[in-house]
């Protein structure tokens, strides 16, 4: 059974700083793009960041462009996202999502990452 | 960027009806396209990939169609357990976008 279990959501000042963490269980991790699809409250989907299998390719959203870094370690089937300069605007649920570049397939079930001072 | 614009914004029905929901894209994705459904408090949940696959699990009253632009969700006669707000997402292009969403509601 796939399973995604994201980390690291909080409450943190504006400009601040957080890492989202991703622990992924029950398929081949190096062998899967990964993901990060956040939520605002109230709000639609909005995709973040993708990365590919070895992290030789990352994309990003332009809102969060040279402030976020999507990061990925084979070896532990984690998935992560350094979330800096952090503004009231990037309060969301954080999803980690299996897939990138495609449809994904299967969703962590979040983390709440408020930015408020 | 490619936009995705989903309509109705919400689409009442009742339990057995049937339910057409539509998404058009700014320019061209192929088939490059998916639905979800996102229940309260729930995650989402890949309901058609590829603008017409049904996901594992996915029940067959539930179908995707369209190509190029156009595409439709259809569920062909409402269930208590489909009543909830479904997103499309293109993957032709980066950046990923999702459509605004249709909640459907009784």
């Amino acid at each position: 059974e796939v399973q995604l279990l994201e980390s690291g959501g909080g409450l943190v000042q504006p400009g601040g700083s957080l890492r989202l963490s991703c622990a992924a269980s029950g398929f081949t991790f190096i062998s899967y793009a990964m993901s990060w699809v956040r939520q605002a409250p109230g709000k639609g989907l909005e995709w973040v960041s993708s990365i590919s299998t070895t992290a030789g390719n990352t994309y990003y959203a332009d809102s969060v462009k040279g402030r976020f870094t999507i990061s990925r370690d084979n070896s532990k089937n984690t998935l992560y996202l350094q979330m800096d300069t952090l503004r009231a605007e990037d309060t969301a649920v954080y999803y980690c999502a299996k897939g990138g570049g495609a449809d994904f397939n299967y969703w962590g079930q979040g983390t709440l990452v408020t930015v408020s001072s | 960027e490619i936009v995705m614009t989903q309509s109705p914004a919400t689409l009442s029905v009742s339990p057995g009806e049937r339910a057409t929901l539509s998404c058009r894209a700014s320019q061209s994705v192929s088939s490059n396209l998916a639905w979800y459904q996102q229940k309260p408090g729930q995650a989402p949940r890949l309901l058609i990939y590829d603008a017409s696959t049904r996901a594992i699990g996915i029940p067959a009253r539930i179908s995707g169609s369209g190509s190029a632009t156009e595409f439709t969700l259809t569920i062909s006669s409402l269930q208590s357990e489909d009543f909830a707000v479904y997103y499309c997402q293109q993957y032709n292009n980066w950046p990923l976008t999702f459509g605004g969403g249709t909640k459907v509601e009784i």
